[in-house]
């Protein structure tokens, strides 16, 4: 089954400064690539995704890269605010089961 | 605003004991989740359904059942709980089958002693 890897358990940027955080995964087939956002003692919520017939998807401040051929995707995030500090989840579907296989997340933080 | 509660917030039990985890949504989405989140870890599938009676096996099954009474109504049940399943249990919905947008609730703290 699909196996998802984040890479970066924590990341420290100043406010302003751009954010990226990588993930790769093994399943050849899996076609869709969500990102979550969790807030500190708060759930999880939607924040972007991107499907495997595009390479790049942008909403605001956050832009999802796929490169299908490395198996890895990325979230950018530019102009970083305090308020972008929290957890952040990257998952894959897995193209047997269909469900969403989660990585374990990248702490971002966001200083003044 | 898709809407998932989950019931109790906060459970402390002892090992052996015998937990229930209630989840409801009111989103009229078929498919239902339950995964744990554990530092290290992100969040593993427990066990999900995609309508009323219906259930499916997640990655992390051992110790748990799970049962889906109506559209709107999921439990997960722990009868013989372990101190490995002290963990952050989150709810979830959608209306699509991996390719949808998840809805989560707010999570449930359970520890057992």
């Amino acid at each position: 089954g699909e196996k998802v890897e984040q890479h970066e358990s924590t990341l420290s940027v100043r406010e302003g400064d751009s954010a990226v955080i990588n993930c790769t995964y093994t399943d050849t087939a899996s076609s869709y690539f969500p990102w979550y956002k969790q807030e500190a003692g708060k759930s999880l919520h939607f924040v972007i995704d991107i499907r495997s017939n595009v390479d790049r998807k942008q909403s605001q401040r956050l832009t999802v890269l796929l490169d299908k051929k490395a198996k890895r995707f990325s979230l950018h995030i530019t102009a970083t605010q305090p308020e972008d500090s929290a957890i952040y989840f990257c998952a894959a579907s897995d193209s047997g089961s269909w469900q969403l296989i989660f990585g374990s997340g990248t702490q971002l933080t966001v200083m003044p | 605003e898709a809407a998932v509660t989950q019931s109790p917030r906060n459970k402390v039990t002892v090992t052996g004991g015998n937990v229930t985890l209630s989840c409801r949504q009111t989103n009229s989405h078929n498919y239902m989740y339950w995964y744990r989140q554990d530092t290290g870890h992100g969040l593993r599938l427990i066990h999900y359904s995609y309508g009323a009676g219906n259930l499916q096996i997640g990655d992390v099954p051992d110790g748990y059942k799970a049962t889906r009474t109506t559209q709107e109504d999921f439990f997960l049940l722990l009868e013989l709980a372990s101190p490995s399943q002290t963990s952050l249990y989150f709810c979830a919905s959608s209306d699509g089958r991996g390719t949808g947008q998840l809805y989560f609730g707010e999570g449930s703290k359970l520890t057992v002693l």
